[in-house]
């Protein structure tokens, strides 16, 4: 099992509809978990961090976790164009600092 | 207010040869990791360093790859003896002191290996 899964895609959906990206960590006492937007050819960027259960709001994007589960997803509302890229899901593993990161879920927004 | 600095961002080397990547963290961090992208895969976290200490290197390769992050200057990966499969971007990430837990990437160098 992958410490950390994600879906790779590619997830489609057209302008102006939500995007849910989801991603399952194997490590039941990691304590942070991230998401990170990367352009092809570009570096990983910080979108969001959430550490506690439940929602975590920031403008069009929307985190989740669920430690019981395991999981953590983003929400992406009204995608746009611009939003195309892969989607990495990073955990920190307890009683580390270095991240694990998913292999990254493609998703394309059709305009 | 600069982010993190990577150089080169592109770098040949022939099979055989070294490869010194060089990684300044945003002003401020003092904490400076290592990440390796090899194509169509995910980022796999390599080592984390504070000034003049190696934290965690356990996803250092045993051989040929070091790691260091002197009191002045910036970090620098080192690849000695490089072959094809050390192709791969090469991502460093800084955070600050007493906030170890959010990363800010670099823009990466791209190592070729002919």
């Amino acid at each position: 099992q992958k410490e950390v899964e994600q879906n790779s895609g590619p997830l489609s959906v057209p302008e102006g509809a939500i995007a849910s990206l989801n991603c399952t960590y194997s490590d039941r006492g990691s304590q942070s978990f991230f998401w990170y937007r990367q352009y092809s050819g570009k570096s990983p960027e910080l979108i969001m961090f959430i550490y506690s259960n439940g929602d975590k709001e920031d403008g069009r994007f929307t985190a989740q976790l669920n430690k019981a589960s395991q999981y953590v997803s983003l929400l992406i509302r009204d995608s746009q164009p611009s939003d195309s890229a892969t989607y990495l899901c990073a955990v920190t593993p307890s009683g580390t600092y270095k991240y694990i990161f998913g292999t990254g879920t493609r998703l394309k927004v059709l305009a | 207010n600069a982010g993190v600095m990577q150089n080169p961002r592109h770098l040949v080397r022939r099979r055989g040869q070294e490869a010194r990547l060089r990684c300044s963290p945003m002003k401020g961090h003092s904490h400076v990791y290592w990440y390796r992208q090899l194509p169509e895969e995910g980022l796999k976290f390599m080592v984390y360093l504070q000034k003049e200490n190696i934290i965690d290197e356990s996803g250092m390769p045993k051989e040929r790859f070091s790691a260091e992050f002197p009191k002045e200057g910036p970090s620098i990966l080192r690849i000695q003896q490089v072959v094809r499969g050390d192709s791969a971007a090469y991502f460093c990430a800084s955070s600050p002191a007493g906030n170890t837990d959010t990363q800010y990437f670099g823009p990466g160098t791209r190592l070729t290996v002919l």
